[in-house]
């Protein structure tokens, strides 16, 4: 596709409601990034993919947070129990490449995000 | 702990102005250091600098890295109404994770 694409773009849940952001990478990105960023901060790591596996959740702040990336290309972060310090707006980011060999292909390119906000 | 730090936070500029954005950063495994523009919308990518004392360019924008000294900047010439948003660094680790600093909000008057 042209660019990363999130959805829904804004989502209000009352708290305890489990919610799902979705992100559909660029086409033929290996490497899938979530962020979480709070009201005048920059993003903060969440979690990384490469192909469909996670390889780095250091960043997921409870375990109410789970992210999946079943077939390597569409990904799902699923908050569960949502608490109101859960709201933010989380990004998705893509890459070519993560690591590699070519610093060419680390940019990491950004969604538009989802805006979240617990009530 | 991984620490990029962005100065000012806030500038405020009349259009023409030339202005320097500052970052700096203590991490382990550095790999690159990137700045992003951020409007009501996603971070768009503007560089990705690897090594010291050279400069990107792109148009009124352009910055630099000191590998030395740990910091970066990035320098708008001729400011417009059109750069108006929050700038972003960001230091790329190995192990794939990107520290972003918490962004300097840049707002240019006509």
């Amino acid at each position: 596709g042209a660019g990363v694409s999130q959805s829904p773009r804004y989502k209000v849940a009352k708290r305890g409601q489990d919610v799902a952001l979705r992100c559909d990478p660029i086409s033929g990105h290996v490497s899938l990034f979530w962020y979480q960023q709070a009201l005048g901060q920059g993003p903060e790591f969440l979690t990384y993919f490469q192909n469909e596996a996670q390889l780095d959740k250091s960043g997921l702040p409870s375990d109410r947070f789970f992210a999946e990336r079943p077939e390597g290309s569409v990904s799902t972060l699923k908050i569960q129990r949502t608490q109101q310090e859960d709201s933010a707006v989380y990004l998705c980011a893509s890459s070519l490449e993560s690591g590699g060999p070519s610093f060419s292909t680390d940019t990491q390119y950004f969604g538009p995000g989802t805006r979240l906000t617990v009530l | 702990e991984d620490k990029v730090v962005q100065s000012p936070l806030s500038l405020v500029v009349h259009e023409g102005d030339t202005v320097t954005l500052n970052c700096s950063y203590e991490v382990t495994n550095f790999r690159s250091l990137l700045w992003y523009k951020q409007e009501k919308k996603a971070p768009t990518f503007l560089f990705m600098l690897t090594s010291s004392g050279i400069e990107k360019k792109s148009g009124r924008l352009s910055s630099i890295l000191d590998k030395k000294e740990l910091f970066s900047i990035l320098n708008i010439t001729a400011t417009q109404t059109g750069d108006s948003a929050i700038y972003l660094c960001a230091v790329y680790l190995y192990g794939n994770k990107l520290v972003f600093g918490a962004g300097t909000i840049l707002r240019v008057k006509s």
